[in-house]
């Protein structure tokens, strides 16, 4: 079975550039979560969709940053403009359903703004 | 709201040895779970084991057993015959109401 995919897996851009980011989660896994990892720290939960529904974007910075999983399959996390502070790994996970309690993350993709 | 602290930010061990990796929580869901979860270098994050907070006997798979001490709100994760393989990032993560709270996580390197 296919675990979680995510691309890029690195991506370097300069200051105030766009830059998105892919998640195909396991197939049949209805939720699909964002999170942010900064350096030495542990994951942060940015977004929570139940099929194609964000239904916890309360730690989203929605000035600059936006999601969509438009089909409640595969998902796209974008931030325009980047600063050199969104530097981190950008982690994609799912669970069966909103009643699982496990997450299956992905490899992640590590940006880094300059 | 959950919060989970990590207080060793590195550990090492000799290999073949035991090692114990400390974990305290709070949260006010009275349905909740535990987990370790591993991140070796550059790799990602893998599920070791899992606690849930209603079951009292303690969780094990093969090298890997947790202490979990509800009470005290402690949840200490110990690796027996430690292995190189075992060298990586450890993190302590609460889970309730659908949301994922991990603390800051320990190195853990293995001495051959």
């Amino acid at each position: 079975e296919a675990g979680v995919v995510q691309s890029p897996r690195y991506k370097i851009i300069e200051k105030k550039q766009p830059v998105a980011f892919w998640c195909n989660p396991i197939s049949g896994h209805n939720t699909l979560y964002w999170y942010l990892q900064n350096l030495g720290q542990g994951p942060e939960l940015l977004i929570r969709y139940e099929n194609e529904e964000a239904v916890d974007d309360s730690q989203l910075p929605k000035d600059r940053f936006s999601a969509e999983r438009l089909k409640g399959v595969d998902s796209t996390l974008k931030i325009q403009p980047a600063e050199l502070g969104d530097s981190a790994v950008y982690l994609c996970a799912s669970s069966l359903d909103q009643g699982s309690r496990e997450q299956y993350f992905g490899p992640g993709t590590r940006l880094t703004v300059t | 709201a959950q919060t989970v602290t990590q207080s060793q930010p590195e550990m090492s061990v000799q290999e073949a040895e035991t090692v114990t990796l400390s974990c305290t929580y709070d949260t006010s869901e009275s349905d909740y779970y535990l987990f370790w979860y591993k991140q070796p270098p550059s790799r990602q994050m893998i599920l070791v084991i899992r606690q849930e907070a209603y079951k009292q006997q303690n969780a094990t798979e093969n090298r890997f057993s947790v202490n979990f001490q509800k009470a005290a709100k402690s949840f200490s994760l110990k690796i027996s015959d430690s292995q190189l393989g075992d060298a990586a990032m450890y993190f302590c993560a609460s889970e309730g109401a659908q949301k994922l709270v991990f603390g800051q996580g320990t190195r853990l390197t293995i001495n051959p």
